[in-house]
């Protein structure tokens, strides 16, 4: 079935560091993306997104880029804190569901 | 509220019982979604609404599951003779616009069935 699927399932990196999370998507008709942070316990809370019109896109300390030729999404945390310490998802629309992929758990080291 | 609402936060039953949980979406928001995530996973889509029809419900994992929308505000989704295997978290979003519009979801209800 569809699937959205994350290279890495766990990321770790000092504080002050740029951080870097990859997603692979698999299904092209995909037109909207969207990046999600989940703290335990909590519902996921949208960070950033981007339309397969543009390839890259940048917010406040967070930027995504989307490569289309190979179905691909990342997102690039600069000057990462320990409150940026979550499972972080890609999420990909088809059709207008929301499909998630598994998620990477970033940690941050102080 | 300003956000999305749901409830109860907590439900534990036991096998075999019926189970309703509540979703109550940001005012004016036209599409409601309801997902379900067990530890570790990622969110897994159930059903999706636009207005008070369901537009996609090929999620629901069987019959057993069903969702209501009647006025095109407030969602439950009512589980049925439920087992052990529904225990997860059920999460609600509302989006303002449906299809390629950011969703706002709500702190989830975590079911428990013993």
């Amino acid at each position: 079935g569809e699937s959205v699927g994350l290279h890495l399932p766990t990321l770790s990196v000092q504080e002050g560091d740029n951080s870097i999370i990859n997603c692979a998507y698999s299904n092209s008709a995909s037109d909207y993306f969207i990046w999600y942070k989940q703290e335990s316990g909590k519902g996921p809370q949208f960070i950033i997104d981007i339309r397969s019109n543009m390839d890259k896109r940048q917010g406040q300390r967070v930027t995504v880029l989307l490569n289309k030729t190979v179905k691909h999404l990342s997102l690039q945390i600069a000057a990462t804190q320990p409150g940026d310490s979550a499972v972080y998802f890609c999420a990909e629309t088809p059709g207008g569901k929301l499909i998630f992929g598994q998620g990477t758990e970033l940690s941050v080291k102080p | 509220g300003a956000g999305v609402s749901q409830t109860p936060s907590n439900k534990v039953t036991e096998k075999g019982k019926y189970v309703e949980l509540r979703c109550d979406p940001i005012s004016g928001h036209t599409a409601l979604y309801w997902y379900r995530q067990s530890l570790g996973q990622g969110p897994e889509f159930l059903i999706y609404f636009q207005g008070t029809g369901a537009a996609d419900d090929s999620g629901l994992p069987n019959d057993r599951f069903f969702a209501v929308r009647p006025e095109g505000s407030v969602s439950t989704l009512k589980i049925q003779r439920t087992e052990r295997g529904d225990s997860a978290m059920y999460l609600c979003a509302s989006s303002l616009v449906g299809t390629g519009g950011e969703l706002f979801f709500g702190e989830g209800s975590r079911l428990t069935v013993l």
